[in-house]
């Protein structure tokens, strides 16, 4: 019963270069999340999205940061034009999407890529 | 708007001692709350949610939490640490309907044997 699949574990880019980080929810699981850690901080929302739909993406940046959960497929996170600053743990989750918010159903978290900017 | 913080971003205690790591929260509406812990190089586990059953709500490995709406508070209690409790605690905030869960900075728990 595989959980919640993210690939790379850990990714290395040069600044401008682009990075995808992709996200298989668990079986079963229609709603897909990501969050980002910086070094010695808690996770920060950044989106959340149903199958080829974006529900709620008010904690992403406003420039080079994208994201998609297509009909098949993993979700997929795209950073552009990568920055020092991109430096850190994306962590995806995901929930069944049905029967209400997250009270009723808790996220189950993938073990994060780690992006590293040279 | 919610908020979460958690005071004290580092706990050492020894082995069979209290463990007492302390959350605040802020919200506007009822809230869900929750501890999720991390080990090294991993994802979160959820340890244990409140979602206005009991306010006392017990969770795995031992621990439990208490809710206090006079106090805004989600407290994350083990009565006897053991060495495999290091990691990093994370209490979070959502609304009933929300899907987004706001996190607090976190807490890593070093046990002394």
């Amino acid at each position: 019963n595989a959980g919640v699949m993210q690939n790379p574990r850990h990714l290395v880019r040069r600044r401008g270069q682009e990075a995808r980080l992709r996200c298989s929810p668990m079986k079963g699981h229609s709603h897909v999340y990501w969050y980002r850690q910086l070094p010695e901080e808690g996770l920060k929302f950044m989106v959340y999205l149903q199958k080829e739909n974006i529900i709620d993406e008010s904690g992403m940046p406003k420039e080079r940061f994208s994201a998609e959960f297509p009909k098949e497929g993993p979700s997929i996170l795209r950073i552009q034009q990568v920055v020092r600053g991109d430096s850190a743990a994306y962590f995806c989750a995901s929930s069944p999407g049905t029967g209400g918010g997250v009270g009723n159903q808790p996220q189950h978290f993938g073990d994060g890529t780690r992006l590293s900017i040279l | 708007a919610q908020s979460v913080t958690q005071l004290g971003s580092h706990v050492s205690v020894s082995e069979g001692a209290l463990v007492l790591l302390r959350c605040n929260y802020s919200s506007s509406v009822p809230p869900y709350l929750f501890w999720y812990v991390q080990y090294p190089n991993q994802g979160l586990q959820l340890l244990l949610k409140y979602t206005s059953a009991a306010t006392l709500v017990k969770g795995i490995n031992g621990f439990e939490a208490e809710f206090k709406k006079s106090e805004t508070s989600f407290h994350l209690t083990k009565p006897s640490a053991h060495m495999s409790d290091a990691a990093e605690y994370f209490c979070a905030v959502s609304s009933a309907a929300g899907n987004k869960l706001t996190f607090g900075g976190g807490t890593r728990v070093l046990v002394k044997p």
